[in-house]
């Protein structure tokens, strides 16, 4: 089945700074790539997410980059705010047919004012 | 439209008890996955269901199962519960092979 390593485990900034997740996965015919926000005592809800047919996808303060021959994608936050802080989550698909994620460990992310 | 809804929305149960937990998914959604949410474990994936049939299992003893009804809402069942059961649940919804709708969860606490 897929692994799916994400890394830091924690991050913390200033406000004001970039914060950056990665996240690698081992099923190469992986093609669909979801990152979640969860706040505390929230649910999940997808960020942004990106397919295997393009390197970068940008929405606002939020990027996430693909690299298939590595096999990573990264989470980019700039201008990083407190509203910001809360653990995020990347996943990628299982192989064999329809799509269940693995999700990564998740990162807390804190944005010190 | 509205959001996925579970419920309860927290449970609070003794060892060997068991306990069933509701999703309704958001309106034709089909597809209903339900993950267990622990601090160690991170999102572990149970099971998928789809038109009324488990589509997809995770690693889970028997002790969790599950169905969905025809108008797509899903409940989970924990049998024999255990200590190690406590743990937040979460179902999703989806169209297609792709974004997850994920409800508020249910907390299960196991004393």
């Amino acid at each position: 089945g897929e692994n799916v390593e994400q890394h830091p485990s924690t991050l913390s900034v200033q406000e004001g700074d970039s914060a950056v997740i990665k996240c690698t996965y081992s099923d190469s015919a992986s093609n669909y790539f979801p990152w979640y926000k969860q706040e505390l005592g929230k649910r999940p809800q997808l960020i942004i997410d990106i397919r295997s047919n393009v390197g970068e996808k940008k929405d606002q303060r939020i990027a996430v980059t693909l690299n298939k021959t590595a096999k990573h994608f990264s989470l980019h936050i700039t201008e990083t705010q407190p509203e910001d802080s809360a653990v995020y989550f990347c996943a990628a698909p299982r192989s064999g047919g329809s799509y269940i994620p693995t999700f990564g460990r998740g990162t807390s992310l804190i944005v010190h004012p | 439209k509205a959001g996925v809804t579970q419920t309860p929305r927290y449970l609070i149960k003794t060892r060997g008890q068991q306990v069933t937990l509701s999703c309704s998914p958001i309106s034709g959604h089909r597809s209903v996955s339900w993950y267990q949410q622990t601090p160690g474990q991170g999102l572990q994936f149970l099971f998928e269901y789809f038109s009324e049939t488990q589509r997809n299992k995770g690693n889970f003893p028997g002790r969790f199962s599950g169905r969905q009804f025809s108008n797509s809402r899903s409940e989970m069942n924990v049998s024999t519960l255990e200590l190690g059961d406590s743990a937040l649940y979460l179902c999703a919804s989806r169209i297609a092979n792709d974004e997850q709708f994920f409800g508020p969860g249910t907390r299960l606490t196991v004393l």
